[in-house]
């Protein structure tokens, strides 16, 4: 079973529209980590923002927006006001105490195409 | 800093070739990675080394080796290629593993025909 789900493969929205991005975790353990990160054309990985599962305050920053809910384990991302720059794919992970935070497990990953 | 580098960028093989995909971090990292990029599979964990001298399977380590030559440097090599391999190949490096942010290299797009 995916540990990281990311319904969405593809989302196309017009500039200035307020855009969602879904994840979904699974994990037994009751001390992980959650990650954002930013994959524009240009190829690099860019982080985004790391979560550990005891802080489930919402994070701003800027146009970005991050809504964690341990009670239905996602970690959603919402970008306001939509930008052609922020057209690139984006990918949600998770880091399990149980493994001893060894490895990051990726979801598949949502493209984002912003038009202008 | 240079971060983490990846060398080459580029490369083709053919089928039952071999070669070697270097990785190099100048920011003192203990944790370094490799992850295979395919359209529609997010990235697959290759292999991972937790610290120096140590490196442990990931998710799709077959066909593939890694060396850990030192807190810097960590390379993956494929002793034969297929075409299965084709892949953006990224580095990775973290200095407190799993808890903290990776940092990823450019990537190494390989074409194997």
């Amino acid at each position: 079973a995916q540990k990281v789900t990311q319904a969405q493969t593809e989302i196309s929205v017009v500039e200035k529209e307020d855009v969602t991005l879904d994840c979904v975790y699974e994990t037994r353990d009751t001390t992980y980590y959650l990650f954002w990160y930013k994959q524009p054309p240009s190829g690099e990985l860019v982080f985004l923002i790391r979560r550990n599962s005891f802080d489930e305050q919402n994070e701003i920053s800027g146009r970005y927006s991050w809504n964690f809910q341990k009670s239905t384990s996602s970690f959603n991302f919402t970008i306001t006001a939509s930008q052609v720059v922020d057209s690139a794919v984006y990918f949600c992970a998770l880091s399990e105490a149980g493994s001893g935070y060894s490895t990051l497990t990726f979801g598949k990953g949502t493209m984002l195409l912003v038009s202008p | 800093n240079a971060g983490v580098t990846q060398t080459p960028k580029f490369q083709v093989l053919k089928t039952g070739q071999s070669m070697t995909l270097q990785c190099a971090q100048d920011m003192n990292h203990n944790s370094m990675y490799w992850y295979r990029q395919d359209p529609g599979m997010g990235l697959r964990l290759i292999y991972y080394s937790a610290s120096e001298g140590t490196t442990d399977k990931g998710e799709v380590p077959n066909g593939y080796n890694v060396s850990r030559l030192n807190k810097r440097e960590f390379s993956l090599r494929l002793e034969s290629a297929a075409p299965s391999q084709t892949s953006v190949y990224f580095c990775a490096s973290t200095p407190r593993r799993g808890q903290g942010e990776q940092y990823f290299g450019p990537g190494t797009r390989l074409t194997v025909t």
